[in-house]
């Protein structure tokens, strides 16, 4: 399977504070999205972002395929971006490879 | 449009009882695919669903087995249940335009 290598692991930011989330995968993959975990558990779609670059408000990403990697910007942080990211890439089917999460914490 | 609905939220089990959890799609989506969250493993695939038929398959035992309905409706079923078992159990559906959508995940614990 598709290894999926998140860094950092855990981030603290100060609220008011930009980030930037990576993502490294293994093989290539044409498919990517990346997730928000809400405390309650459940996976919050971002974005799905096989290539190029995307926004929604505070919160962009970058995927540039053919280096097999992913990143996730977050600007003007609040404490509800709180939580665990998490990007996932599938190559053939529908099977996503999952990292193992950036834990950010913003502290007002 | 509803979202991805997953029943129940919450299981207690004994070791050696079974499981079926429950998770409804988004209308229009024929997919369905269920993974375990633990925080030793993260979250690992267990199967996928399209049109009734299991698609794709994860490494996990036997006791682990799903199917899916013609209503798209995916149940997931854990026999002989262990300690290990314990996780959030996350169905998501799809369509091929904007990836996965997932529910708000069954929490099991067996005891």
């Amino acid at each position: 399977g598709i290894q999926v290598e998140q860094s950092p692991p855990d981030l603290i930011l100060q609220e008011g504070a930009n980030s930037t989330l990576r993502c490294n995968f293994s093989d290539s993959v044409n498919n990517l999205q990346w997730f928000h975990q809400n405390p309650w558990g459940q996976l919050i779609n971002l974005f799905y972002i096989p290539s190029g670059t995307k926004q929604n408000g505070r919160l962009s990403a970058t995927t540039v395929a053919t280096e097999r990697y992913s990143l996730l910007y977050i600007s003007s942080s609040q404490t509800t971006d709180s939580g665990v990211y998490f990007c996932a890439g599938a190559n053939t089917g529908n099977q996503f490879y999952f990292g193992t999460g950036t834990s950010l914490t913003v502290i007002p | 449009k509803a979202g991805v609905t997953q029943t129940p939220r919450y299981l207690i089990k004994t070791r050696g009882q079974q499981v079926t959890l429950s998770c409804s799609p988004i209308s229009g989506h024929r997919s369905v695919s269920w993974y375990q969250q633990t925080p030793g493993q993260g979250l690992q695939f267990l199967f996928e669903y399209f049109s009734e038929t299991q698609r794709n398959k994860g490494n996990f035992p036997g006791r682990f087995s799903g199917r899916q309905f013609s209503n798209s409706r995916s149940e997931m079923n854990v026999s002989t249940l262990e300690l290990g078992d314990s996780a959030l159990y996350l169905c998501a559906s799809s369509s091929t335009s904007y990836g996965y959508t997932f529910g708000s995940g069954t929490r099991l614990t067996v005891v």
